[in-house]
């Protein structure tokens, strides 16, 4: 079954610049999602279609994706963004919905 | 508003069934599909099932294939997941999930879960 590759953790200063990497096959014709998830919550869309950003949703959130990766860019990260950061896609069938491992994103 | 509500959650023990339900309001159910999406404690997000707005297409993580149905009555506004043999890894926050209006996003709108424990 196909699989989205997320590092277990990542951890920066505040202010700071915090990347959060997604690799999989299917990612050069399917689009990659974020969603951030604190604690005791519902997941909350951050970037959809691997670069667009909801209204509501700090600037400072960024999305890219080149080849098998999407990118999480996080400018000057702040305190409140720590959470756990899932990257989401389909498969190449397009009919199977796939999240990655997550990522805790501290800042500190 | 759109509103989602899980229930049916519980303890049940191994092999055994359950049954949860996702009541909606606040948009029209039958014009979209809806997902299931479950977290057990401290882990991550999965996938569970898709069922299109129609019923008529469903769609399966390999992990509850043959043991999960996914099903809808849009005269009650509601979603359902039937779990059959079920097994402690199935222990987990279960939550029904809504797309945006012109599915750009699978999972635009949450319900605020609810807790399925497998255990004897």
């Amino acid at each position: 079954s196909y699989e989205l590759t997320q590092p277990p953790s990542v951890s920066v200063s505040p202010g700071q610049t915090a990347r959060i990497t997604c690799s999989g096959d299917a990612l050069p014709k399917k689009y990659a999602y974020w969603y951030q998830q604190k604690s005791g919550q519902a997941p909350v869309l951050v970037i959809y279609e691997d670069s667009k950003r909801p209204s509501g949703i700090p600037e400072r959130f960024s999305g890219s994706s080149s080849g098998t990766m999407a990118t999480l860019t996080i400018s000057g990260a702040q305190v409140e963004d720590e959470a756990d950061y899932y990257c989401y896609s389909r498969d190449s069938s397009g009919n199977h919905r796939v999240f990655g491992g997550g990522t805790k994103l501290t800042v500190l | 508003q759109v509103q989602l509500v899980e229930s049916g959650g519980g303890v049940v023990q191994p092999g055994r069934s359950l049954r949860l339900s996702c009541a909606t309001s606040g948009f029209i159910f039958s014009t979209y599909g809806m997902n299931w999406v479950r977290q057990a404690p401290g882990k991550g997000l999965e996938w569970v099932a898709f069922i299109s707005y129609d019923g008529t297409s469903k769609y399966y993580a390999d992990s509850v294939k043959g043991r999960f149905t996914i099903s809808r009555d849009n005269s009650k506004n509601t979603l359902y997941l039937q779990m059959s043999s079920l097994r402690a890894d199935d222990s987990a926050v279960y939550y029904c999930a809504r797309p945006n209006w012109n599915g750009d996003i699978d999972f635009d709108y949450w319900g605020q879960g609810t807790l399925v424990t497998v255990s004897s």
